[in-house]
């Protein structure tokens, strides 16, 4: 069966400091993967997409970047992170010959930027 | 943009059917409706999805009417751990597609 690890479930970073998050995938392959963002109190935001191998695509403008080394291995980076970067980070894949319609999310990583 | 429009919230009592709404009237022919929810502190679960004819698998139904500009999904015995936010998403199905997810609706089972 499919599963979908994040880490670290939760840290807090000191503004300017530089951000790594890790989202890795087991049992498929060639995955679409995905980096989504939910602030507090808000909804989520689609932050990257990739269809493959150093394929990112991004949706807003943003201090972050993703970069995906291997096919079921997606990174959230920052160099110098802002107050407003805090939030919930969450991963998720789809199969890619199914398209993007089913998501299976990791279990979340709770960034606060002090 | 979402796609949909949803109530802010709604509440349900235990043991009843919850029907929640989802208006998304400028679904294309081609857009599946697709439903999530998220308890809170978790990644969203995926529940059901559907394009015309109705669906029912373990954890709900959907309901699409006819000129598919709405859509309902049931669960018929609402429980405690209901208690989430609920996405409706409109969607194709294949290639390198993105949800968009919107607010969603908090639906609360109250005992």
């Amino acid at each position: 069966s499919q599963t979908i690890h994040q880490w670290p479930a939760t840290l807090v970073q000191p503004v300017g400091s530089p951000l790594s998050l890790e989202c890795t995938v087991e049992g498929t392959s060639n995955p679409n993967l995905y980096w989504y963002r939910q602030a507090a109190g808000r909804g989520l935001q689609l932050l990257f997409y990739s269809v493959g191998i150093g394929q990112i695509s991004s949706e807003v403008p943003q201090n972050l970047s993703a970069s995906r080394p291997q096919d079921r291995q997606f990174i959230l980076s920052s160099k110098k992170l802002l107050l407003s970067d805090s939030g919930f980070y969450l991963c998720a894949w789809s199969h890619r010959t199914f398209g993007g319609g089913e998501l299976f999310f990791g279990e979340g990583s709770r960034l606060t930027v002090l | 943009d979402a796609k949909t429009t949803q109530p802010p919230s709604m509440d349900c009592a235990e043991g009843r059917a919850a029907n929640l709404p989802c208006n998304h009237s400028t679904i294309s022919g081609n857009e599946y409706v697709y439903w999530y929810r998220q308890i809170h502190s978790q990644g969203p679960q995926y529940i059901i999805h559907g394009l015309k004819n109705n669906e029912t698998n373990e954890m709900a139904s959907l309901i699409i009417t006819e000129d598919r500009k709405s859509s309902t999904l049931i669960l018929p015995h609402a429980t405690l751990r209901d208690t989430a936010v609920y996405y409706c998403i409109v969607q194709n199905q294949g290639g390198s597609e993105k949800l968009v997810f919107g607010k969603g609706m908090k639906l609360t089972v109250n005992p």
